[in-house]
């Protein structure tokens, strides 16, 4: 199947800065990708989508200005937490259909973000 | 707008006995796919099992198959043989059918906990 990777996995960070996860398609081209946020013990919440060359959508009830993202080519979405604070802890997943109509998903495997 | 329900926060299965999981959802769509997910304990997300919905037939993945009655807008999952490494978080999905890139809503989730 289909490759996403994340990267880091796990990040921790001081309260106040920003912090960039990285999303990638290792052997395919995602024109869109879709990021979810996961508290603990908790469902996948869509976050926004990630449109190449164009801008995300994001879901009602998340801030444009706080999570930042950028799909600048066909292999990468990044999505950046700005002045990051311990509410932001969370589970951030990626994910990408291999294509257009494709019923799929392909999952990254996660970053776990840490807020001091 | 789509809802997923699953009604069953957790559930325990001794090994090799099987297991069925509950998931119920709500459409005005005709035309949609329903998945299930496993979310082991790496918080990789797995596609188990795909049901397009215009489809009779119910799918079967090896151990895995479903119960799509899709009058009564219920799809569950039923796991036979269980195994250890069966234990996960498992999320049903709903995603409509469309030209483009459509998004997945995803049900709270039913933790299965295998036992030797």
């Amino acid at each position: 199947g289909a490759v996403v990777s994340q990267h880091p996995s796990r990040v921790i960070c001081k309260s106040g800065t920003s912090v960039k996860i990285e999303c990638r398609s290792l052997d395919f081209q995602a024109t869109t990708m879709f990021w979810y946020r996961q508290f603990p013990k908790q469902s996948l919440m869509l976050m926004a989508t990630s449109n190449e060359g164009s801008k995300a959508t994001y879901e009602q009830g998340v801030e444009k200005d706080k999570f930042l993202i950028n799909h600048a080519s066909l292999t990468l979405s990044t999505l950046t937490v700005t002045s990051a604070h311990p509410e932001d802890s969370s589970f951030y997943i990626c994910s990408a259909p291999p294509g257009v109509g494709q019923e799929t998903q392909y999952f990254g495997p996660g970053t776990r973000l840490l807020v001091l | 707008a789509q809802t997923v329900t699953q009604s069953q926060p957790e559930m325990s299965v001794q090994e090799a006995e099987t297991v069925t999981l509950s998931c119920t959802y709500d459409t005005s769509e005709n035309n949609y796919y329903l998945f299930w997910y496993k979310q082991p304990p790496s918080r990789q997300m797995i596609l188990v099992i795909r049901q397009e919905a215009y489809k009779q037939q119910n799918a079967t993945e090896n151990r895995f198959s479903v119960n799509f009655q899709k009058a009564a807008k219920s799809f569950s999952l039923k796991i036979s043989d269980s195994q250890l490494g069966d234990t996960a978080m498992y999320f049903c999905a709903f995603m409509k059918r469309d030209s483009g890139y459509s998004t997945l809503t995803f049900g709270k989730g039913t933790m299965l906990l295998v036992s030797p």
